[in-house]
């Protein structure tokens, strides 16, 4: 098992440009997340999946989009890339919802919005 | 005030000392705790999981919750140099993975 995988590892947008960030998990989770992690802070939750066709936002969903069309994937879009969305994203993946059960997470994608 | 604190470090100690990680909180509501270790430049990856008070104890890893100091601890005995990482605490007052808290973490030095 690959676990979480997410791509791309590094990248570097200017302002107002796009992109998505790419995650799949291939462990059958039904539980899907997008974190950012910035120095300093913990974690934050940007938006988290429940199963194909549902999504909903976290703490800090503002600037980004999800989709989530089948179980093992789950994309991040950036539209419009301002300099506060300079951090590292983390895909994560979970079998259940309750606080015990272990969120496996992918590597991480670190952007730089210049 | 964030509602978990973590002291940033770094930590440094010897090899083979016994190491303690705290997190203090401001939200009486929460009962379910975790620790997460986090490598340079990986994802975190589950420790410890406590549910309420008392000690949770996992080969040379301990947890520890006390509710009326809102205070946490992760203990870690005969410490090794891959034990060095950063280790992050998070906490929810609802058996629910979408209200975790998260610690900013502390960065663990183990010298050989």
């Amino acid at each position: 098992n690959a676990g979480v995988t997410q791509t791309p590892k590094f990248r570097i947008l200017k302002i107002g440009q796009s992109m998505t960030l790419q995650c799949t998990q291939d462990m059958n989770h039904n539980y899907m997340y997008w974190y950012r992690q910035d120095p300093g802070m913990g974690l934050k939750l940007i938006y988290y999946s429940v199963g194909a066709g549902i999504t909903d936002k976290g703490e800090v969903p503002n600037g980004y989009n999800v989709s989530r069309s089948t179980t093992e994937d789950f994309p991040l879009r950036l539209e419009l890339a301002a300099p506060s969305q300079t951090s590292v994203y983390f895909c994560a993946s979970s079998a259940t919802v309750t606080s015990g059960n272990t969120i496996y997470f992918g590597e991480g994608s670190w952007l730089t919005v210049v | 005030q964030k509602e978990v604190e973590q002291d940033p470090g770094p930590l440094s100690v010897p090899e083979g000392a016994i190491v303690s990680l705290n997190c203090t909180y401001s939200n009486s509501a929460f009962q379910y705790f975790m620790w997460y270790r986090q490598y340079s430049r990986k994802g975190p990856e589950l420790l410890m999981y406590t549910y309420s008070s008392g000690n949770k104890e996992d080969g040379r890893f301990t947890a520890q919750v006390d509710k009326s100091s809102k205070y946490i601890s992760l203990f870690i005995r005969d410490s090794q140099p891959s034990d060095s990482a950063t280790y992050l605490c998070a906490m929810s007052p609802m058996d629910s993975n979408y209200q975790l808290i998260w610690g900013a973490g502390t960065k663990l030095i183990i010298k050989p």
